[in-house]
């Protein structure tokens, strides 16, 4: 069964500080992977997504992502963080990109000033 | 991009009664929709598939007379929360996928509150 794990429960760093977000998979296919950001009380945003190709995803508000297959692993990164960025980060993976997503558990941000 | 709208944002209902919340996708046609549930500071647990025309597909443990689901057309998914209870409050967040490859799309999310 796929599972997806994000380590790190609570992040916290300062403002202009270089960001990473680490996230393990496990599937037996390659996977769709998926990053999404939501913000209290709110729905889920994509901020990036990995199908095939190229293993270094650009996403919007600056961040990336790397698909590693020999670590199963799909870290965000994003290398100056602002204020704005505060907020719960997911990854999930899903099979085929019309199957149901598996979220891991989340991360949640704190930038501090 | 895709957009999908969820309706309401906020609901608050008296135990006993049925809240309907509804999923619509907006510029595009999702032939298959997701209803999901977020606890407090919990990731989201999927409850489950709604494909249009066709019975959705629940997960284990998520009672299908309880939360109705209706996918009658290819841009509304309606979740009915049947006889609620306070144990019934939480977050519950739509998402709809277009064509294939062309990733997920959330709603905003309702928060019910039963009282």
């Amino acid at each position: 069964a796929q599972s997806v794990t994000q380590p790190d429960i609570h992040i916290t760093v300062s403002e202009g500080a270089s960001l990473e977000l680490r996230c393990n998979y496990s599937y037996g296919a390659t996977p769709y992977l998926f990053w999404y950001v939501q913000s209290p009380g709110q729905g889920l945003q994509l901020l990036l997504k990995y199908f095939s190709g190229d293993t270094l995803v650009q996403g919007i508000k600056g961040f990336e992502a790397e698909f590693k297959r020999s670590q199963s692993s799909f870290n965000l990164r994003k290398p100056s963080v602002h204020w704005s960025d505060a907020a719960e980060y997911f990854c999930a993976v899903g099979q085929g990109g019309s199957e149901k997503l598996v979220f891991g558990k989340g991360t949640k941000l704190t930038v501090n000033p | 991009g895709a957009v999908v709208s969820q309706h309401p944002s906020r609901v608050i209902c008296k135990s006993g009664t049925s809240v309907k919340i509804e999923c619509r996708s907006l510029d595009f046609q999702a032939t298959t929709m997701f209803w999901y549930r977020q606890f407090p500071k919990k990731s989201l647990m999927l409850m489950a598939t709604s494909n249009e025309g066709s019975k959705a597909t629940y997960e284990q443990g998520v009672e299908k007379d309880k939360f109705l689901i209706n996918h009658a057309s290819l841009t509304l998914s309606t979740l009915t929360v049947t006889s609620a209870h306070p144990e019934d409050s939480s977050f519950y967040i739509c998402s709809a996928i277009g064509q294939r490859g062309s990733g997920y799309t959330f709603g905003s999310g309702t928060r019910l509150t039963v009282v």
